[in-house]
Parts: C-alpha cells; structure tokens; sequence
C-alpha cells in the first residue's frame, strides 16, 4: 500500500527564515500530490496540488512545491515565513487514478517573531 | 466557494448512545464524500467513501455496522456513531470532492470532537 512520509515532525522558525518541509511518498506509478495546512482551530485548506506538468508548483500564500519523480519528493517551500505561517502541514497523495488521499503524519510549524 | 460544513462541532454523549454527525457541501454539489478520523498528533485516516445515492466504500478495519454513513443527496451526508464507547471518542472530518472540479480535489469541513464518556 501506498504510504507518504514526512520527516520533519516540528519545526521552529524565525520570521523571514526560507522553510522546506520534506515529503515523500512510495509508489511507482501515477500520483496526484497535495499539501494542505491547518490553522489553529481551523479545518484543512488546500495549499497546492500537483497533477501533471510542470513539477514546480505555486500555491496560496506564497508557497510552492517542487515534484521530483526520480526521488518520490513533492517537498513544500517558502523563501520567507511569516508569523502567520504557523500551522500544521500535511502532505498527501493519491495514486493509481483514484480519489483516496493518503496523508503523511504531519508537521507542526512554528514561526516566532 | 468550495465550503464543506460539519454539524455538530462538537458532541457529548454517555456510552451506549448513537450520535450523528452531517456533512453539507454548502455551495456545490458533491459527487463524492469522504470520512476520515484524526487521532491527537497523528494524521487522517480515512474511514470510508461514500457517493450519492449508493453504499458507502469502508476502509479496511472500518466497521460499517458501528459507522453507519448515508449520502441521500448531493449536497448531504450523514455519519452515525451506533452504540458508542469511549474508544470511538475522536475528531472526526468529512470532506467532499465537487462536480465541477476535479475529483481527486477534496474540500474539507471544520470537523466533530466526539467524546464519549
């Protein structure tokens, strides 16, 4: 069965430092790829997706994430954070051409001021 | 656009006792839901899949006699806890993919703490 690894469980931050939150997932065939974050006391919001074509890809809020086949990594990035970034990401995937979302365990990130 | 909304938000009940938890795609029409259950600090898991009109998909371990999911309209569907124990007690979320996007896209509303005593 598929599986989507995130390896950065907390993460702490200054504002303005660059974040990559690391994602990996296992399966060899066709995958869909998200992250999405979750605010404190707030639900799950789509921050990207990827489906095909160009494998970098720009989200809300000024993230982006690069897919990288040869590496099974769909990592999520942003050159500066802002207090307001602070939230947990989640990392999914779908594969085979279904629509069940797998997601990674999550990574708590902390930006201080 | 795109909101999924969850009733109630949170819920008490003794052990022993059903409760039921809806899902509404307020502002488009869902053709597929989904149920998932989030333990503290740990990520989504899916439950089951449920479309329009036809039984509920449920994940393996699931227990569809103690999930009992219902998706009567496109815009609606229902999970009911049966005979609760303090185990099932968990945040539970639904999400739903829309019609006029792409499926593999999934909307998720705010979630219900369930807690059983």
């Amino acid at each position: 069965a598929q599986s989507v690894s995130q390896h950065n469980h907390h993460v702490i931050l200054s504002e303005a430092a660059s974040l990559e939150l690391g994602c990996n997932y296992s399966y060899g065939g066709t995958v869909n790829l998200f992250w999405y974050v979750q605010y404190p006391g707030q639900h799950l919001q789509l921050l990207l997706k990827y489906f095909s074509g160009d494998p970098l890809v720009k989200g809300i809020k000024g993230f982006e994430a690069e897919f990288i086949k040869s590496k099974f990594s769909f990592n999520l990035r942003k050159p500066s954070v802002q207090w307001s970034d602070t939230a947990e990401y989640f990392c999914a995937v779908i594969t085979g051409g279904g629509n069940k979302l797998t997601f990674g365990t999550g990574t708590q990130l902390k930006v201080e001021l | 656009g795109a909101v999924v909304s969850q009733h109630p938000s949170r819920v008490i009940c003794k052990s022993g006792t059903s409760v039921k938890i809806e899902c509404r795609s307020l502002d488009f029409q869902a053709t597929t839901m989904f149920w998932y259950r989030q333990f503290p600090k740990q990520s989504l898991m899916l439950m089951a899949t449920s479309n329009e009109g036809s039984k509920a998909t449920y994940e393996q371990g699931v227990e569809k006699d103690k999930f009992l999911i219902n998706h009567a309209s496109l815009t609606l569907s229902t999970l009911t806890v049966t005979s609760a124990h303090p185990e099932d007690s968990s945040f539970y979320i639904c999400s739903a993919s829309s019609l006029a996007d792409r499926r593999e896209t999934q909307y998720f509303g705010p979630g219900t703490r369930l807690l059983v005593l």
